[in-house]
This record gives C-alpha cells, sequence and structure tokens, in this order.
C-alpha cells in the first residue's frame, strides 16, 4: 500500500491568514491526489480532484498543486467555516489510502 | 443532486455479520463505482472495498477476506457484508460515490455508527 504522510498535523491560524497542508506519498502517484475537508460529525467532502482541480462548488479560495510525492494544499484567506481537519488521498493504485489529517484550529 | 444515506444495525455482537445498506436517491446506480470507507472515532479514514454497477468489486487487501458488497439495481442501492467482526471493526461506516479516475469519492452518505460489543 502507499503510505501517505501529511505535515503538520495540526496547526491553529486565524482568519484571513493564508494556510498551507503538505501531504508526502511513499512512492509516486503522479496526479493521482485528491484534497478532503471534514467537520466533527460530518461526512468528508471533497474540495480538490486529480492534485489541482476544484470540485465544482468549492470556493477559489482553496487550491492544489504537486506531482509524483509531494502535494501541497493551499487555503489563500482562511474563513470561519474552514476550521475543520484535512485528509489527502492517493487514488493511483488499489486500495487508496489517505493521510493522517491535518487540523486547521482557530488561533 | 446525488444523496447517500446508510442503514442497518448499530450494535453487532462480536463473531457475527456487520450488514449495511446504501440507498441513493437523485441519481441512476449505474454507470459508477460505489463504495465503503470507515472511520474509527478519532482516526483516519479506510477504504474497504467498491462495486461497480455491473457487480464487479475490488476489496482492500486488509479486509479481503471477510468482505462482500452487492448491489441491487431495481432498488437504488449496494451493501456490505463484513463477517467474523471484533472490537477493531467499531468505526463510523461511510458510503460514497466514485466519480473514476482511481478513486475519488464525490458523493458522500452522512455515516452509521457500527459498535462491536457483546
Amino acid at each position: 500500500d502507499i503510505q501517505m504522510t501529511q505535515s503538520p498535523s495540526s496547526l491553529s491560524a486565524s482568519v484571513g491568514d493564508r494556510v498551507t497542508i503538505t501531504c508526502r506519498a511513499s512512492q509516486s502517484t503522479s496526479s493521482f491526489l485528491n484534497w478532503y475537508q471534514q467537520k466533527p460529525g460530518k461526512a468528508p467532502k471533497l474540495l480538490i480532484y486529480a492534485a489541482f482541480s476544484l470540485q465544482s462548488g468549492v470556493p477559489s479560495r482553496f487550491s492544489g498543486s504537486g506531482s509524483g510525492t509531494d502535494f501541497t494544499l493551499t487555503i489563500s484567506s482562511l474563513q470561519p467555516e474552514d476550521f475543520a481537519t484535512y485528509y489527502c488521498q492517493q487514488s493511483y493504485s488499489t486500495p487508496p489510502t489517505f493521510g493522517q489529517g491535518t487540523k486547521v484550529e482557530i488561533k | 443532486q446525488v444523496q447517500l444515506q446508510e442503514s442497518g444495525p448499530g450494535l453487532v455482537k462480536p463473531s457475527e455479520t456487520l450488514s449495511l445498506t446504501c440507498t441513493v436517491s437523485g441519481g441512476s446506480i449505474s454507470s459508477y463505482y460505489w463504495s465503503w470507507i470507515r472511520q474509527p472515532a478519532g482516526k483516519g479514514l479506510e477504504w474497504i472495498g467498491r462495486i461497480y454497477s455491473s457487480g464487479s468489486t475490488n476489496y482492500n487487501p486488509s479486509l479481503k477476506s471477510r468482505v462482500s458488497m452487492s448491489l441491487d439495481t431495481s432498488k437504488n442501492q449496494f451493501s456490505l457484508k463484513l463477517s467474523s467482526v471484533t472490537a477493531a471493526d467499531t468505526a463510523v461506516y461511510y458510503c460514497a460515490r466514485d466519480r473514476g479516475s482511481g478513486w475519488t469519492g464525490d458523493y458522500w452518505g452522512q455515516g452509521t455508527l457500527v459498535t462491536v460489543s457483546s
């Protein structure tokens, strides 16, 4: 299985801050990398697919980049509704695997 | 708007079989992969497997010996069975649609908590 490692595991930020979350794969996943947002008690929500494609309805302050083994999710200006846990997930090989999550908290 | 809803027992005894059903509304179950994912309390996400509208399946090798999935196109439903459960199988179970291109969950159910306990 491909192991996905996110950093940091948690971060504190203020409304309006630029936030960057990193995901590293144990082997190349090309551009087969997705990002999800999960709020407490809710299902994950797809934000970014194929490394940089924005899912329909997702605000443009979210963006993704990277390829191979290193990927980044950026929130350009953090909003109150963005405080949540974020997961990366590789869709290159079966089984698809997720990172351990990055919790974004209010500073 | 596609919607998914999980249903099934919230409590299962050790060594028994966990059975869940996902009902899809707002769209046909045909021509997509349909998946199950689980999340133990306070932990990360684990992909269990998926079934295509043709009935073909892919399972996580770590669970393959205990998992089976099926679908009922007439009811727009698909199902999960996980046998010989232990406390380690206690989790929130989600069903989701795979939009394709590897596995990408674009629509998810709200999740259902299944506890394994005697």
